[in-house]
């Protein structure tokens, strides 16, 4: 079945680091990829998406690359800032079959960015 | 900017009682969805919901669950007899088109205790 991994967090970074958050995904038909952020108090946002392979996302700076050879689409930013901070999902929606509507999502990994 | 919204943000209930989380989902959007996070774990989807009928359902939602669209503007979920493990935070989201590449648009969720 469709699946999302991502890396465990959390993840903390100095102000002006290089961000990488990893995300694999297993997939029965051709998914769109998302990623959603979560601020703290809130609820999930777009982030990005990309919704074909070799498609690139990209959004305020952060940027993932669908990438079906290697069936991932890891989030990256050159330089982070502490207003950054927050809990950041993957997800796909996949094309096959009768659940396309269904978004599976990874367990999010939590980002911290020190001044 | 349109946006998804819930209430309450937080409820507290007896195990064994009812409750009734409510969603405001896009004005002119026609899918719908609730979604649900235990602490710790993956966001995980629960019904999928269009033109008055359930279109999809998870494992999850067996019959102590029920949605429905009351009115031209909300959206509820309804757990008739809560159990400690229903203690999550749910999350409502809406779509303009069942089509893999449409963003889903969350809420900010609401945080269910059950004690």
């Amino acid at each position: 079945g469709d699946s999302v991994t991502q890396m465990e967090g959390p993840v903390t970074l100095s102000e002006e680091a290089f961000l990488t958050i990893n995300c694999t995904y297993t997939a029965t038909g051709y998914p769109s990829l998302f990623w959603y952020v979560q601020y703290p108090g809130e609820g999930l946002q777009l982030l990005l998406k990309a919704t074909k392979a070799d498609d690139k996302g990209s959004n305020k700076g952060f940027e993932a690359t669908y990438r079906k050879e290697t069936t991932s689409f890891h989030l990256e930013k050159g330089s982070v800032q502490v207003s950054d901070s927050a809990v950041y999902f993957c997800a796909l929606s996949d094309e096959g079959g009768y659940n396309f509507n269904k978004f599976y999502f990874g367990s999010g990994t939590k980002l911290n960015v020190k001044p | 900017e349109p946006e998804v919204t819930q209430t309450p943000s937080h409820q507290v209930t007896q195990m064994g009682q009812e409750v009734i989380l409510r969603c405001v989902p896009i004005s002119n959007h026609l899918y719908f969805y609730w979604y649900r996070q235990i602490l710790g774990q993956k966001v995980e989807f629960l019904v999928s919901f269009y033109n008055n009928e359930i279109s999809e359902k998870s494992e999850i939602f067996d019959d102590q669950f029920s949605v429905e669209r009351p009115d031209g503007s909300n959206f509820t979920l309804k757990i008739r007899s809560t159990k400690l493990e229903d203690s999550a935070m749910y999350f409502c989201a809406s779509q303009h088109r069942d089509r893999p590449q449409e963003t889903q648009y969350f809420g900010p969720g609401t945080r269910l205790l059950v004690l």
